[in-house]
């Protein structure tokens, strides 16, 4: 059964401190990866993509990991705002089918205080 | 940022009332989706439609039905509402693209959050 969990399910953080979440899936066959960023009330907004041979994808203060091997992501923030105070979703996508069938996890709620 | 919309934003209705979400996509993007999503739960896919005249049920079973007559637009439609349809409702649209990286992006909108009453 192609699943996608996410650990912590809630983390709490003062700003200006870094945080990792994680991501373990057993989707396949894998396509690719995305982290997305939802804040309440809106829709996701995606931050990284990351495809099987990519093990790393940066953007801004986000860096996310992916170990194909293991079927492990990990999402790191640094220097967090608190702005960043959102649900954050591991997102996998299989090959397999033309739909391109996305699979999601529940989402690290992620709350920076000042 | 992604030029996809959601009306309304919010909507409180009584039990037994048909309502229809609007979905618009200026895009051009051929595949459009409906997703279900309860607070701290994951999404769930309960329409998706590869383009126009091209509609298919979703993981999730739902009472709702939609339509897609034209490109841009991809409403749902509950023709009796129940205080179990309360949730969000997302829809979102993706084009393959030519790179790997691009294939199934999906551009979300921003939510549409139903109360029945």
């Amino acid at each position: 059964k192609n699943q996608v969990e996410q650990s912590p399910q809630s983390l709490i953080i003062l700003e200006g401190k870094n945080c990792t979440l994680q991501c373990n899936y057993t989707v396949s066959p894998f396509s690719n990866l995305r982290w997305y960023k939802q804040d309440t009330g809106r829709g996701p907004v995606s931050l990284t993509i990351m495809t099987f041979s990519e093990n790393t994808k940066s953007n801004g203060r986000y860096t996310a990991t992916l170990d194909a091997d293991t079927k492990q992501s990990s999402l790191h923030i640094t220097a967090s705002q608190l702005s960043d105070s959102a649900s954050y979703i591991c997102v996998v996508s299989d090959r397999g089918s033309t739909l391109g069938r996305l699979y999601f996890g529940r989402g690290t709620q992620l709350t920076v205080w000042p | 940022e992604a030029d996809i919309y959601q009306t309304p934003r919010y909507l409180v209705i009584g039990t037994g009332k048909k309502i229809t979400l609007e979905c618009s996509q200026t895009m051009g993007h051929d595949k459009m989706y409906w997703y279900q999503q309860d607070p701290g739960m994951e999404l769930h896919l309960i329409h998706y439609s590869y383009g126009v005249n091209s509609t298919e049920k979703g993981d999730l079973s739902s009472e709702s039905t939609v339509s897609r007559i034209r490109t841009e637009h991809f409403p749902l439609t509950l023709e009796s509402a129940r205080p179990s349809h309360t949730s969000q409702y997302l829809c979102a649209s993706s084009d393959p693209g030519l790179a790997e990286s691009s294939y199934n992006e999906q551009f979300f909108g921003p939510g549409t959050r139903l109360t029945v009453l």
